[in-house]
């Protein structure tokens, strides 16, 4: 009954490669989030969807490319992988943009 | 645009101490302020949060946070630390009503260890 998911939890990969992260809120909010956390815990809003339309897009590299198929299922897209792409990579939900977001456990990317 | 500092990377302190993280923000208008906890390898989770009326805001573990307009400060303090509560402690800050393309501002985040 986990509130938000995501998957893989881990994730080592080469430079070049591409991959996808999935996530999902089972809490029936409309707006979901991306946010990168880097290795300072520095944490940085990437992209939100409200009501599975893209309505925030950070100055984010377009190798970047979030994916909503439905309002509970937010996966993010990486193409060509670079080192600096190394991160911990949250989803977070809320029932609208101004209120508690609650927090994936986060997948932590590894390139090589 | 807001921004929230949080002044205090680590803050190290003893069992059973109190504890007062420090948390600063900027905007022009209202916002609302919360504080969320990051234990070791997890996602963030809601500690309390600040929307309106009392200034004071407790959480269910001890902790509280007094939102202070005139010193535009959200501090978060527990009068007595334990263990478990070694984690990163963020303050953030959005102003409300603006759009759905409102964003949640982080500070940079205080690091709390608590030893014996």
């Amino acid at each position: 009954d986990t509130a938000v998911s995501q998957t893989p939890k881990y994730l080592v990969t080469q430079m070049g490669n591409d991959k996808s992260i999935k996530c999902e809120q089972n809490l029936g909010h409309d707006t979901m989030y991306w946010y990168k956390q880097d290795s300072k815990k520095f944490l940085k809003i990437m992209f939100s969807y409200n009501n599975k339309e893209l309505i925030i897009n950070e100055t984010v590299p377009n190798r970047f490319s979030p994916k909503s198929p439905d309002k509970a299922h937010l996966n993010l897209h990486i193409n060509s992988l670079e080192l600096g792409d190394s991160a911990v990579y949250f989803c977070a939900s809320a029932t609208g943009p101004y209120y508690e977001q609650y927090f994936g456990p986060g997948t932590r990317l590894t390139v090589t | 645009a807001q921004s929230v500092t949080q002044l205090d990377s680590q803050v190290p302190v003893f069992e059973e101490a109190p504890v007062e993280l420090r948390c600063n923000y900027s905007s022009s208008v209202s916002v609302y302020l919360f504080w969320y906890v990051q234990y070791p390898n997890q996602g963030l989770q809601l500690l309390l949060k600040y929307l309106s009326g009392s200034t004071l805001v407790e959480s269910i573990n001890g902790f509280e946070a007094e939102f202070n307009k005139s010193q535009t400060s959200f501090h978060l303090r527990k009068p007595s630390v334990h263990i478990s509560d070694t984690a990163e402690y963020f303050c953030a800050v959005i102003v409300p009503y603006t759009g759905t393309a409102s964003k949640l501002t982080f500070g940079t985040g205080t690091r709390l260890q608590v030893t014996l």
